[in-house]
């Protein structure tokens, strides 16, 4: 599986949007990028992924580029809730186990 | 829809022993998947099973086993604990992988 490479920590204001990158430069064509991400002491929550098309959906949207070595996830209006560790992860559609990665600690600030 | 349920909620152990966690998938689901998670390694892969047979394994040493039954539910037992078992374990499932893993909310296990 293709690894990932996130910055370890990242601040965004309450209200704006909060832009979350990934590189994933070795990634094979079959694989997806996929975004969860955990608040403190809960589960991983699935936000989204894709293949290589944006996609969207009620809590994020994912922009992966061209050439689909990194992605983007973007929250819109970030709220104090979504402060969080996440966590990009590629796999194939029809393989593997996760493989989490260090994450991006966001920390959303009044 | 409810979701994954993972029982107890919280565990203490003494070295030596065995523990067994449950975790009920969500309905439909036939994927299960285990996770630990600790401060020092972070989240890795246990194992998965799919209809009652392991699917996956992760590196970890034969002390952690588990099994799946023909209703989904699936428990994992770790023998003689170690204090470096002391983690989050967390399950999770899915319709067959392709729409996202739903994760419970864990077991946490502290072995003294």
């Amino acid at each position: 599986d293709a690894k990932t490479t996130q910055p370890t920590s990242m601040d965004c204001a309450e209200g704006r949007a909060a832009n979350l990158p990934c590189n994933h430069s070795t990634i094979s064509g079959n694989e997806y990028v996929y975004w969860y991400r955990q608040i403190h002491s809960q589960g991983p929550q699935y936000i989204i992924h894709g293949l290589k098309n944006n996609e969207t959906n009620e809590m994020a949207s994912l922009i992966i580029t061209e050439d689909r070595k990194s992605s983007t996830l973007i929250l819109p209006h970030a709220t104090l809730r979504d402060t969080a560790v996440y966590y990009c992860i590629v796999i194939p559609n029809a393989g593997n186990m996760l493989t989490f990665g260090g994450g991006t600690r966001l920390m959303v600030k009044p | 829809k409810a979701g994954v349920t993972q029982t107890p909620r919280y565990l203490i152990k003494t070295r030596g022993q065995q523990v067994t966690l449950s975790c009920s998938p969500i309905s439909g689901h036939r994927s299960v998947s285990w996770y630990q998670q600790t401060p020092g390694q972070g989240l890795q892969f246990l194992f998965e099973y799919f209809s009652e047979t392991q699917r996956n394994k992760g590196n970890f040493p034969g002390r952690f086993s588990g099994r799946q039954f023909s209703n989904s539910r699936s428990e994992m037992n770790v023998s003689t604990l170690e204090l470096g078992d002391s983690a989050l374990y967390l399950c999770a499932s899915s319709e067959d992988r392709v729409y996202g893993y739903t994760f419970g909310s864990g077991t946490r296990l502290t072995v003294v």
